[in-house]
């Protein structure tokens, strides 16, 4: 149980366009979703925390108009980077808190990522 | 601000050999620590963690010491296999759920037949 997916799982996209992220909770529901980044041989970043229905927050830093997150449904989050450039390429990995009490109920189950490549 | 510094890869092992990755850490207050095992593929996986000092996680032959006089929570395995081939991401966090958490930059380790 507890298995989190994103898709796609690698991705190229011209700069200045849009790309969406998918991350999906498949066998139980998330009430807090996490996303991160990952640069080439670098520590995972935390870039936003998401719960189900109301607004992403944002950690200092991090462009709330360029990196759109949705959290719309308790089994799905999105993140959507908005006019994207060569900078902007990188690992992206989400993750997934059931909450609500009861065992497993704090912890973090992540995606197995998704690689951004824009040129 | 609390960060995590672990050794750099790749690490190199054969088969049945001894596994050390260290890990280091600089926080306020009292962090939880934690591994996390990313197989090809696959998602970060949870392999242990130990929320005080002198706390000693373990799991899958693998296991980890919580050393508040070092900073330190070094993974060590006796004998590797080559299904242990992935890359360790230590990490700490302000809470015993894994709450905001701060990583390392990860370990590659390959395993040699």
């Amino acid at each position: 149980g507890a298995v989190v997916s994103q898709h796609p799982s690698r991705v190229i996209c011209k700069s200045g366009t849009s790309v969406k992220i998918e991350c999906r909770s498949l066998d139980f529901q998330a009430t807090t979703m996490f996303w991160y980044r990952q640069f080439p041989k670098q520590s995972l970043m935390l870039m936003a925390t998401s719960n189900e229905g109301s607004k992403a927050t944002y950690e200092q830093g991090v462009e709330k108009d360029k990196f759109l997150i949705n959290h719309a449904s308790l089994t799905l989050s999105t993140l959507t980077v908005t006019s994207a450039h060569p900078e902007d390429s990188s690992f992206y990995i989400c993750s997934a808190r059931k909450g609500g009490g009861g065992s497993g109920a704090y912890e973090q189950y992540f995606g197995p990522g998704t690689r951004l490549t824009v040129t | 601000g609390d960060s995590v510094t672990q050794m750099e890869g790749p690490v190199t092992l054969s088969e049945e050999a001894f596994l050390t990755i260290n890990c280091t850490y600089t926080a306020t207050g009292y962090p939880s620590l934690f591994w996390y095992v990313q197989y090809p593929g696959e998602g970060l996986q949870l392999l242990l963690k130990a929320t005080k000092a002198d706390d000693k996680g373990s799991n899958k032959g693998f296991e980890a010491t919580y050393r508040k006089e070092t900073t330190s929570f070094h993974l060590e395995k006796g004998s590797v296999q080559v299904s242990d081939s992935a890359v360790y991401f230590c990490a700490l966090s302000d809470s015993n759920y894994g709450q905001n958490f701060v990583f390392g930059p990860g370990t590659r380790l390959s395993v040699l037949p």
